[in-house]
């Protein structure tokens, strides 16, 4: 069963920076066969996409509210996401969450997710 | 940018067909997917490529698409499906929409 598990979410200045990771596990293929999203919920909100790196890292594709300021990575050594959040704004404030995509270049279907993490703009 | 459009709400009683629409430009040459949300949980992906379902996902739940409209099908709703319900389409090129999302309500 594929597992993920988000972490480095928290409470931070508008402006400030904060990076999130998330670490994957139990892929029966390589994790490097898979596209990865970040998609985050504002509280008692919809579910807005923020970011996607295909399976090489190759690609990255970001939300317009986001472009500029976020950057998705990924190590396929470590099965690991990353995401880096610079200038902060308080619309900022979700629960995010990392996200497997059955796809490898482009998306077809996000079929395991995380937890969340949860990152406060205050 | 494009936009999916779904009804805020959809009522059904139970045991009946509870159908959810989702209306945009680009479903008309892109394959929709859609995901359940129950209160505090994470999303479940119900129906990906407009209408297959990952396993473990029940029959009662299809999925179709005409036109600019898809549609999330759910025959003989049970209580336990009362959920928020998020479809969401790649626009071939750059970016991933998700509809607004329809809060499902059983009873």
């Amino acid at each position: 069963e594929v597992l993920l598990v988000e972490s480095g979410g928290g409470v931070v200045q508008p402006g400030g920076s904060l990076r999130l990771s998330c670490a994957a596990s139990g892929f029966t293929l390589n994790y490097n066969f898979f596209a990865m999203h970040w998609v985050r919920q504002a509280p008692g909100k919809g579910l807005e996409w923020v970011s996607l790196i295909n399976g090489d890292g190759s690609r990255t594709y970001y939300g317009d509210s986001v472009k500029g300021r976020f950057t998705v990575s990924r190590d396929n050594s470590k099965n690991s996401l990353y995401l880096q959040m610079n200038s902060l704004r308080k619309e900022d404030t979700a629960l995010y969450y990392c996200v497997k995509d059955r796809g490898y270049d482009s998306p077809d279907g996000m079929d395991v997710w995380g937890q969340g993490t949860t990152v406060t703009v205050s | 940018s494009y936009e999916l459009t779904q009804p805020p709400s959809v009522s059904v009683s139970p045991g009946q067909t509870a159908t959810i629409t989702c209306s945009g430009d680009i479903l008309g040459y892109t394959f929709p997917s859609w995901y359940q949300q129950k209160p505090g949980q994470s999303p479940v992906l119900v129906i990906y490529q407009i209408d297959k379902r990952p396993s473990g996902i029940p029959e009662r739940f299809s999925g179709s698409n005409s036109g600019n409209t898809a549609t999330l099908t759910i025959s003989g709703t049970h209580v336990l499906d009362e959920a928020d319900y998020y479809c969401q389409a790649w626009d071939g090129n750059t970016d991933v929409i998700f509809g607004g999302g329809t809060k499902l309500t059983v009873l």
